[in-house]
């Protein structure tokens, strides 16, 4: 089985600091994603990678960075984290034209 | 511009029943349409996929229709459970594109 793993389920930090979320996936798939998920706004894409260092940006990029540098391994950066960034982060891993396989989300809390 | 949209937020079954719940996309050139089911608290979990050379597709109590003339989907679950309360997205993807477009979600509800 698929399996895409994330450092955190529930995450809580303060106002302009830099935050991590990992993730991890198994299948040596391709493409790696982050959404975040809020209610009444669905799922929306902050970035994606389809290769090692490569990157894409999503719906939502502002505020956001990404880093691949391994194939297995795609991690989110909040620069300077605010209250309006607080959500469920969602990663998901593909394989080319697949469909994709979620983690189980980090829920962000800003304060 | 593209947009995957469901019919109705919510949805409320009895235990039993079928369910069907819809999906219009705007996007005629999309070819791979996926559903996903998220329970509370979890990760959107892969239900059921379909490619735009087909308009039916069959899993396990799932069914999944495609009509590319008005750009419809339909998710129809049979002898809806209990566990089957979630909230389901539809998800759209062109050939060109890697990400997939998500609907906003119905909210099934089954009642024993």
């Amino acid at each position: 089985d698929v399996k895409v793993t994330q450092s955190s389920r529930y995450l809580v930090k303060r106002t302009g600091e830099k935050v991590f979320l990992e993730c991890v996936q198994d299948m040596d798939h391709e493409n790696m994603f982050w959404y975040r998920q809020d209610p009444g706004l669905g799922l929306r894409l902050i970035y994606f990678s389809y290769d090692v260092k490569m990157k894409e940006k999503g719906d939502i990029p502002e505020g956001y960075s990404v880093s691949r540098e391994k194939k297995e391994r795609f991690s989110l950066i909040l620069e300077s984290a605010s209250t309006n960034q607080t959500s469920m982060y969602l990663c998901a891993s593909s394989r080319m034209y697949n469909e994709q396989y979620f983690g189980p989300g980090t829920r962000l809390t800003v304060t | 511009g593209e947009s995957v949209g469901l019919h109705l937020p919510t949805l409320s079954v009895q235990e039993g029943d079928n369910s069907i719940i819809n999906c219009a996309y705007s996007n005629s050139a999309s070819d791979y349409f996926i559903w996903y089911k998220q329970e509370s608290g979890k990760g959107p979990q892969f239900i059921i996929d379909i490619r735009s050379n087909m308009d039916k597709r069959q899993g396990q109590r799932v069914t999944v229709l495609l009509n590319k003339t008005v750009k419809h989907l339909s998710l129809q679950i049979a002898a809806t459970q209990p566990g089957d309360s979630a909230v389901y997205f539809c998800a759209e993807k062109t050939q060109a594109g890697t990400a997939l477009i998500f609907g906003k979600g119905t909210t099934l509800s089954v009642s024993s």
